[in-house]
Order: C-alpha cells, then sequence, then structure tokens
C-alpha cells in the first residue's frame, strides 16, 4: 500500500495561498492521490482528488507532479475558518477494484492566522 | 437531507457492556466504512463493506463486528466494551466504481468506557 509523508504542522497569513505538500513516492499507475480536512473534531471533509493532472475546484487546487511521487494541495486566500488538519490520502484499490480503502496518516495541522 | 447520519452521538459505557453503533446513509453508496479516531491521532479503519452482506477487517478490527444486511445500514458492533475503545467513531460512505468518488463522512459518536 502507498505511504504518504506529509509536515506536522504548517502556518499561513490569512488571505495568503496555503500550500500544503504531500509525498507518495511508492504510489502505483492506478491510484489516486485524495484530499480530506478535518475542522475540530468533526468528520473529515472530502476537499480534491485527483490521478496524474492538475484538478481545481472550488475549494482548492491539486497539483500532482509528473512523476507522481508528491502533490501540493492549495488553498489560494486561505481563510480563519481553514484552520484544520488535512490529511492526504492514496485510495487503495481492492483486488476486484471496488472502490477503496482509505488509509489515513496523521496529516498536517494547518493553523492560519490573522 | 442526504449524508450519513451516526447514532448516538455520544455514549458511555461500563467495561464489559455491548452495544450498537448505527450508521446510516440515503444516497444509494455501495461503499461503507467505520473508523475510530484517538485524542490526537488520525483515524484508523476498522471495518468497511462493498456492498450487502459483504464485509472485510480493516486496521483495527479486534472486539467489534459488523454486518451489512442492507445498502444504507451499517452498524458497528462492540462485543464487550473495553476502556481501550473509548474513541470518536466516524463512518463513512462512498459509490463503488473504479472512477474516483469522495466519500462522505458521518459527524461522528463518541464513546467513552468506564
Amino acid at each position: 500500500d502507498a505511504k504518504t509523508t506529509q509536515p506536522t504542522s504548517m502556518d499561513c497569513a490569512e488571505g495568503r495561498a496555503a500550500n500544503l505538500p504531500c509525498n507518495h513516492s511508492t504510489i502505483s499507475g492506478n491510484e489516486y492521490v485524495y484530499w480530506y480536512r478535518q475542522i475540530h473534531s468533526q468528520g473529515p471533509q472530502y476537499i480534491i482528488h485527483g490521478l496524474k493532472n492538475n484538478e481545481t475546484n472550488e475549494m482548492a487546487s491539486l497539483i500532482i507532479t509528473e512523476d507522481r511521487k508528491s502533490s501540493t494541495l492549495i488553498l489560494p486566500h486561505a481563510t480563519l475558518r481553514d484552520t484544520a488538519v488535512y490529511y492526504c490520502i492514496v485510495r487503495v484499490q481492492l483486488i476486484y477494484n471496488q472502490g477503496g480503502k482509505l488509509i489515513f496518516g496523521q496529516g498536517t495541522e494547518l493553523s492560519v492566522k490573522p | 437531507n442526504a449524508g450519513v447520519t451516526q447514532t448516538p452521538k455520544f455514549q458511555v459505557l461500563k467495561t464489559g457492556q455491548s452495544m450498537t453503533l448505527q450508521c446510516a446513509q440515503d444516497m444509494n453508496h455501495e461503499y461503507m466504512s467505520w473508523y475510530r479516531q484517538d485524542p490526537g491521532m488520525g483515524l484508523r479503519l476498522i471495518h468497511y463493506s462493498v456492498g450487502a452482506g459483504i464485509t472485510d477487517q480493516g486496521e483495527v478490527p479486534n472486539g467489534y463486528n459488523v454486518s451489512r444486511s442492507t445498502t444504507e445500514d451499517f452498524p458497528l458492533r462492540l462485543l464487550s466494551a473495553a476502556p481501550s475503545q473509548t474513541s470518536v467513531y466516524f463512518c463513512a460512505s462512498s459509490y463503488r466504481g473504479t472512477a474516483s468518488y469522495g466519500y462522505t463522512f458521518g459527524s461522528g459518536t463518541r464513546l467513552t468506557v468506564v
């Protein structure tokens, strides 16, 4: 199973872009990179996912390197409400390729400061 | 409202008692899973199911049982509660398939075993 490595914590100034890195050097060709966040003790919230192309939605952008060994989640204009733990996850495929287990790591605790 | 519903939100058990944590989703998701989250830690997968009648173990299955008799429901049973099972439990669901989909999480059940 592919593992991910993220910094334990990061700070970001309000209004600036927050760039959260993730290493997944053992990722397989058909595994997706997912990002979730967890605000305080709420249930995790899906942010974005990608396979090999860069992706953007209303919440964030995901940049995946060409070799797919790392990625960066970008929150373009961070607000205080973006303070949360951010999880980078490689989606493990089941043997019959139906869905896939989500295995969480420790994540990055992002603090957005005024 | 569509989503994942977990009940109860809070529960206190005595050591040795048994109970069932309920999880229901109304999105016709095939894939459902249970996680536990201990203080200051990430989520760990307990059990998961890829469809009615099909379940499998995750990272930390000991002391828990699951069954999936319908697509909508995925209850988690604690057979004989222990203090080590004090945790926050999250249920999640997703569509099945080779295409990538985000997972929807419930708001959690906070369990204390005394």
